[in-house]
């Protein structure tokens, strides 16, 4: 099925320092979503995005929606040890009748103290 | 408000078996979506559920098959279980009641296929 591209797969950073994803699609989305996942667990809403070139943050990340509504991104500033964990994108056609996400591969988080 | 709870968290089960997943929403809401993880393949959608009714499905085999009752909970079932069935199966649940509704996930059941 259609994926999301999410590259590289693994990330290793300083704790402290600032890092970014980007998360592409061939397809339009109407919803952007990042989601985090710890081992064993169910991923975690980090942010949601709703409109096309939305700014939305949420304590030390902050994500947009990109204006041609096939991309996003996610920010995390002065990275700490818990930032460690699997961050999803993840993209929504329509919600209700639509609501299948699309999810990319996930990107693995690395922070070394 | 409790969370997503999936019942049980852990299974093991051998090729050829059934197995059927539980799934609770959080209260008051009345969709449910389960998704497949595995290594290989990441997240995979299932199907959704909406007021007992099937509203959409992925591309999986017949062997995968849901249901959802009126109090919103919702079980899916794997007949004839293969090796490749093993995996994290994560279910969400969302309001559907505004355009801005998004999607919750529980803790997931481990699947385990021997």
């Amino acid at each position: 099925g259609q994926q999301l591209n999410q590259s590289p797969q693994s990330m290793f950073i300083q704790e402290g320092e600032d890092v970014s994803m980007n998360c592409t699609s061939s397809s339009i989305f109407n919803t952007w979503l990042w989601y985090k996942q710890d081992p064993g667990e169910g991923p975690v809403l980090l942010i949601a995005l709703y409109k096309a070139g939305e700014l939305t943050s949420n304590g030390r990340l902050t994500a947009q929606f990109g204006i041609t509504r096939k991309d996003s991104f996610l920010n995390i500033s002065a990275s700490i040890p818990s930032d460690v964990g699997i961050y999803f994108c993840a993209g929504q056609s329509l919600p209700g009748a639509n609501s299948k996400l699309t999810f990319g591969k996930g990107i693995t988080l690395s922070v070394r103290p | 408000k409790a969370g997503v709870t999936q019942t049980p968290r852990y299974l093991i089960k051998t090729r050829g078996q059934q197995v059927t997943l539980s799934c609770s929403p959080i209260s008051g809401h009345r969709s449910v979506s389960w998704y497949q993880q595995t290594p290989g393949q990441g997240l995979q959608f299932l199907f959704e559920y909406f007021s007992e009714t099937q509203r959409n499905k992925g591309n999986f085999p017949g062997r995968f098959s849901g249901r959802q009752f009126s109090n919103s909970r919702s079980e899916m079932n794997v007949s004839t279980l293969e090796l490749g069935d093993s995996a994290l199966y994560l279910c969400a649940s969302f309001p559907d009641g505004t355009l801005r509704d998004t999607q919750y996930f529980g803790p997931g059941t481990r699947l385990t296929v021997l």
